[in-house]
């Protein structure tokens, strides 16, 4: 039973390029989170998500960022004209439900924006 | 003020010492979190509490509700236990949202 993963674990992108993030949750969680950790700061959330639906993405920043959970396939952050400032970890986790349900995190994708 | 305090910041200790390290929060929550990462690795959930007291082998944890405050505590304490420990909560916002609002973590470095 695979835990969450996340791919690419390192993403080198140039100015401008758009980057692509995906999360697999572990198999029957439903609930996805998205959490941003830039360099020397503590972890910071962007979006939750629920198949096919966006459920709280007051972390996001309003512009080039987005986030899916399709159906079918992973979860997908997607950041669109990257900035030096976006070089950071991205770590995603899942979970069966809300409220005092466990949490599984993946092991993150380091951007670095060149 | 951030929501999630942890101390200390960061936490040296001696192979074998007993460690505590210390969180507290200021918001209502439904479950307060204790995780490890280890430099550039992933983030491994080590406690969930709602109340009371959880051991899983050398590491104990401890919810105060009242006192809005946990205790992550490392007996007999190993080079390996070195990483970063970081307190997350979930709070209690209403609504339907999960997120974490997170400490900013303990750096811990056990030498042997």
């Amino acid at each position: 039973n695979a835990g969450v993963m996340q791919n690419p674990r390192h993403l080198v992108r140039r100015r401008g390029q758009e980057a692509r993030l995906r999360c697999s949750p572990v198999k029957g969680h439903s609930h996805v989170y998205w959490y941003r950790q830039l360099p020397e700061e503590g972890l910071k959330f962007m979006v939750y998500l629920q198949k096919e639906n966006i459920i709280d993405e007051s972390g996001m920043p309003k512009e080039r960022f987005s986030a899916e959970f399709p159906k079918e396939g992973p979860s997908i952050l997607r950041i669109q004209q990257v900035v030096r400032g976006d070089s950071a970890a991205y770590f995603c986790a899942s979970s069966p439900g809300t409220g005092t349900y466990g949490y599984t995190f993946g092991s993150g994708t380091r951007l670095t924006v060149v | 003020k951030n929501e999630v305090e942890q101390s200390p910041q960061n936490l040296t200790a001696q192979e074998g010492e007993f460690i505590t390290i210390n969180c507290s929060y200021s918001v209502g929550i439904s479950a307060l979190h204790w995780l490890q990462q280890h430099p550039g690795g992933g983030i491994v959930s080590l406690f969930m509490l709602s109340s009371g007291k959880k051991k899983h082998g050398r590491l104990i944890a401890t919810i105060n509700i009242q006192e809005k405050h946990s205790s992550l505590h490392i007996t007999a304490s190993h080079p390996r236990d070195s990483a970063v420990y970081i307190c997350a909560v979930g709070p209690n916002y209403g609504g339907a949202t999960n997120k974490l609002i997170f400490g900013t973590g303990t750096l811990l470095a056990v030498q042997p």
